[in-house]
């Protein structure tokens, strides 16, 4: 089955520094997400990006977030000063088509931020 | 009313034995449903879509039901590798938006 690839598997990083996590969707999708979850808590919507632009946003994604697709293959997030609180897994899904009920997410294994 | 809510469990359940879920949405614009499952510190994978007319994989029995805006997962003859939180899944609005619940928890006993 083809896979959402994402790297680093774990970032560590000081407060204030800037990282960027790296995602390559499914060749054929055209439609990418951005989530995070916090050790224990929900998996949490930040963002959604398709035809180069953000489709939608959560309140969790302020102007400390921004989100990229350099090229045909790469979708990156990127923090640009860390706060403690950015600590989390966050994971990278594509999904091949909108419109269609039930067009289902398929989800990278994550990156694990950890902010010191 | 939040979003997406679902029990926590954590559900104790023996193995062979059926469990079943409700999770319930508060936007009665909703229109795609799934279930996922998550394993401890692993990426969701998804377990069902949920269609209005109920559907069936295997074991497993998901049900929607637009008028109360709950779904139902139904695991039959359960079995140690279902184990895993169950993520109640739902597009909020507009498609591009898709939510999660906290997820329910479900322990297998041998």
């Amino acid at each position: 089955e083809p896979e959402v690839t994402q790297t680093p598997s774990h970032q560590v990083t000081q407060m204030g520094q800037e990282v960027i996590l790296r995602c390559v969707p499914i060749s054929n999708h055209l439609y990418f997400y951005w989530y995070r979850q916090i050790l224990g808590q929900k998996v949490e919507f930040l963002v959604s990006f398709y035809n180069n632009e953000i489709s939608e946003k959560s309140e969790i994604f302020d102007d400390q977030f921004s989100v990229e697709r350099p090229d045909g293959s790469n979708f990156t997030l990127k923090i640009r000063s860390t706060k403690l609180e950015d600590s989390a897994m966050y994971f990278c899904a594509s999904r091949a088509r909108q419109g269609i009920i039930n067009e289902k997410l398929f989800f990278g294994s994550g990156t694990q931020l950890s902010v010191l | 009313r939040k979003e997406v809510e679902q029990d926590p469990g954590p559900f104790n359940v023996p193995e062979g034995a059926t469990v079943a879920f409700n999770c319930t949405y508060s936007n009665s614009a909703s229109q795609s449903f799934f279930w996922y499952r998550q394993d401890c510190r692993k990426e969701p994978k998804l377990l069902m879509s949920v269609y209005s007319s109920g559907n069936e994989d295997g074991r497993f029995t998901a049900q929607l039901n637009r008028a109360s805006q709950y779904i139902s997962l139904l695991i039959r003859d359960s079995k140690l590798s279902d184990s895993a939180t169950y993520l109640c899944v739902v597009n909020w609005g507009r498609d591009d938006k898709i939510i999660f619940g906290k997820g329910t928890r479900l322990h297998i006993l041998p």
